[in-house]
């Protein structure tokens, strides 16, 4: 069940500098879609989302874009901090909610 | 407010033995989901219920696997017999609906089948 994809198992980064984690869907009829930030031996705990009639959006240091046509989706984390270092989930939602396999940021000192 | 609770935080058993764990979801929330996430991988989902009823059990292996959501409210995920590919942590989920809703996590149930 390959619907949500994220190519990039590991991302390093130096501290400052700005994190770009990538995610694909294959699905259209996604129309929501989700970020969660997990540390170890604890659940996903939710970012940010972004509904498919937004190309944008922000919180604070994160962003997520979304281009519907490329069924792509990226999450930018400007600046990152070594506080950022954990595996980021991307998910998409329909009726119900899939998963990516996550990608591993180190944020370096 | 209290998050998604869940019990038992570990659990080691032997294959082919019966486990079940049980979660609490965030009150109000309808929604409920189970979700298996294996060492390297994403959470896959296992089954959503919308209170007591299925919304998608498409990818829960019906013939070891069992999940139940009686009164809309709590939720028991059973195993039985264990296999060792088993081995993950199960994740309950809930949020207020099943349409454009951020859902949220418990810390999961690590299981261990030897």
């Amino acid at each position: 069940d390959q619907q949500v994809k994220q190519n990039s198992p590991s991302l390093s980064v130096q501290e400052g500098r700005i994190s770009i984690l990538n995610c694909d869907y294959t699905n259209s009829m996604f129309d929501y879609f989700l970020w969660y930030k997990k540390y170890p031996a604890e659940g996903p705990t939710f970012l940010i989302s972004i509904s498919s009639i937004k190309d944008k959006n922000e919180d604070g240091r994160f962003t997520v874009f979304l281009n519907k046509s490329a069924k792509h989706l990226s999450l930018h984390i400007v600046p990152s901090q070594p506080g950022d270092s954990a595996v980021y989930f991307c998910a998409a939602s329909a009726f119900t909610v899939r998963f990516g396999a996550g990608t591993r940021l180190t944020v370096k000192p | 407010e209290a998050g998604v609770a869940q019990s038992p935080r570990y659990k080691i058993i032997e294959k082919r033995q019966s486990v079940a764990f049980w979660c609490n979801p965030i009150s109000g929330h309808a929604t409920l989901y189970w979700y298996q996430q294996i060492l390297g991988q994403g959470p896959k989902l296992l089954i959503q219920f919308q209170n007591n009823g299925v919304v998608d059990d498409s990818q829960l292996p019906k013939d070891r696997f069992s999940a139940e959501r009686l009164k809309g409210v709590d939720s028991t995920l059973k195993i039985q017999p264990a296999k060792l590919e088993d081995s993950a942590v199960y994740l309950c989920a809930s949020s207020l609906g099943w349409v454009r809703n951020t859902i949220y996590f418990g810390e999961g149930s690590w299981l261990t089948v030897v």
